[in-house]
């Protein structure tokens, strides 16, 4: 069980295009969701925490406009890239977790975004 | 401010051979602590938790964990390694009383097992 989905697994779009990244949480129901940027060889960098229904808390640095970060139902969060450029080609990890902070985090395997 | 620091960036081992990925942790509460692996472009696998109760914790695949609260320590370790365990592992904390939300990886060691 606790399977994390995400679609596309890559993605190469052209500069000034927007890319939309889908994480769903397959059998559990998510009330929360991560979103992490990874570079290579490098750990995770927190995005934003989304919850079901309200607006994504986002991480100082992380441009707002730039990252849209839907979280619809308990189990579909999508993070729209727009206007992507080549800096913010990266490796795209979503983490979904039940409610409460003992529970361990899910994650999906990831989505790998080329622009070029 | 909750921090991990995982202080090796490389760990080698001969199969057989008993492994530890160090990690050690700063949160002003309770932490909850937790490890995952990660294989060449994939996203990570949950390898065990500690919560409360007993300091050493089993998980998945013969890997466990010892919490020490004194040292501030969450060290992973396996009797035997495996070629296959070879992979990037990460050490993460929750801090369940200020940040109860989110949790601080570490930078990721990665080990490798020699046959």
């Amino acid at each position: 069980g606790a399977v994390v989905s995400q679609h596309p697994s890559w993605v190469i779009c052209k500069s000034g295009t927007s890319v939309k990244i889908e994480c769903r949480s397959l059998d559990f129901q998510a009330t929360t969701m991560f979103w992490y940027r990874q570079f290579p060889k490098q750990s995770l960098m927190l995005m934003a925490t989304s919850n079901e229904g309200s607006k994504a808390t986002y991480e100082q640095g992380v441009e707002k406009d730039k990252f849209l970060i839907n979280h619809a139902s308990l189990t579909l969060s999508t993070l729209t890239v727009t206007s992507a450029h080549p800096e913010d080609s990266s490796f795209y990890i979503c983490s979904a977790r039940l409610a409460g902070p003992s529970y361990e985090q899910y994650f999906g395997p990831g989505t790998r975004l080329t622009v070029t | 401010a909750q921090s991990v620091a995982q202080p090796e960036d490389q760990v080698n081992v001969a199969e057989g051979n008993p492994l530890t990925v160090k990690c050690t942790y700063s949160v002003s509460g309770n932490p909850y602590l937790f490890w995952y692996v990660q294989y060449p472009n994939r996203g990570l696998q949950f390898l065990l938790k500690y919560i409360t109760g007993d300091n050493l914790v089993k998980g998945s695949y013969g890997f466990e964990a010892e919490f020490n609260k004194s040292q501030t320590s969450f060290h992973l370790k396996k009797p035997s390694a495996l070629v296959s365990d070879s992979a990037l592992y990460f050490c993460a904390v929750r801090d369940i009383g200020t940040n109860a939300g989110k949790s601080t990886f570490g930078d990721g060691t990665t080990l490798t097992v020699k046959p």
